[in-house]
């Protein structure tokens, strides 16, 4: 069964540090996802990605924030100058626009720690 | 998005039914209603979605009452890797990013 891969799985790196987190979504998929969960809390979504711009951010999503689909396969989350605060669970997900009823698949996400 | 309600926690006996409540009484005619749940820190994972109809998979039923202001999700034998948060939300099927608002869900614990 295709699915939504991650990389690193944990990512550790020191306040104001730049991160790239990485994302393979399924291969026929067109719409792409950044979520977030701090520990214990809700997932919150950060930012939907269509046809190789932003279609909607949410508060989060601020100028420390971008994303980047440099190829075909690959989908990236740049924190550039990272806070203490940005320590949490980072999942991407993806939809494919001929899905009938629209269901999201998350990847396994990534654990970024900020020192 | 509707809002939606879920108690906090809940138990369930291994082998028996998991039956697992939401109150979405703001619903629009035109949103469906999901359930995905997450195994301690995985990804979100898609269970069941459903307009008006009861659904069934082979993961799971949902009953959804005819007004729609109310769902159940029910899990038919209930096994200890069912343990998770699970998460009722509704959403409008076709918007363009069809992000998903996630709520605090219900922690269901699967006891042997």
């Amino acid at each position: 069964e295709p699915e939504v891969t991650q990389t690193p799985s944990h990512q550790v790196t020191q306040m104001g540090q730049e991160v790239i987190l990485r994302c393979v979504p399924i291969s026929n998929h067109l719409y792409f996802y950044w979520y977030r969960q701090i520990l214990g809390q809700k997932v919150e979504f950060l930012v939907s990605f269509y046809n190789n711009e932003i279609s909607e951010k949410s508060e989060i999503f601020d100028d420390q924030f971008s994303v980047e689909r440099p190829d075909g396969s690959n989908f990236t989350l740049k924190i550039r100058s990272t806070k203490l605060e940005d320590s949490a669970m980072y999942f991407c997900a993806s939809i494919s626009q001929g899905s009938s009823y629209n269901e999201q698949f998350f990847g396994p996400g990534t654990r970024l720690t900020v020192l | 998005d509707a809002k939606t309600t879920q108690p906090p926690s809940m138990d369930c006996a291994e082998g028996r039914a998991a039956n697992l409540p939401c109150n979405h009484s703001t619903i629009s005619g035109n949103e469906y209603v999901y359930w995905y749940r997450q195994i301690h820190s995985q990804g979100p994972q898609y269970i069941i979605h459903g307009l008006k109809n009861n659904e069934t998979n082979e993961m799971a039923s949902l009953i959804i009452t005819e007004d729609r202001k109310s769902s159940t999700l029910i899990l038919p034998h209930a096994t200890l890797r069912d343990t998770a948060v699970y998460y009722c939300i509704v959403r409008v099927g076709n918007t363009g990013g069809f992000k998903t608002i996630f709520g605090a869900g219900t922690r269901l614990f699967v006891k042997a």
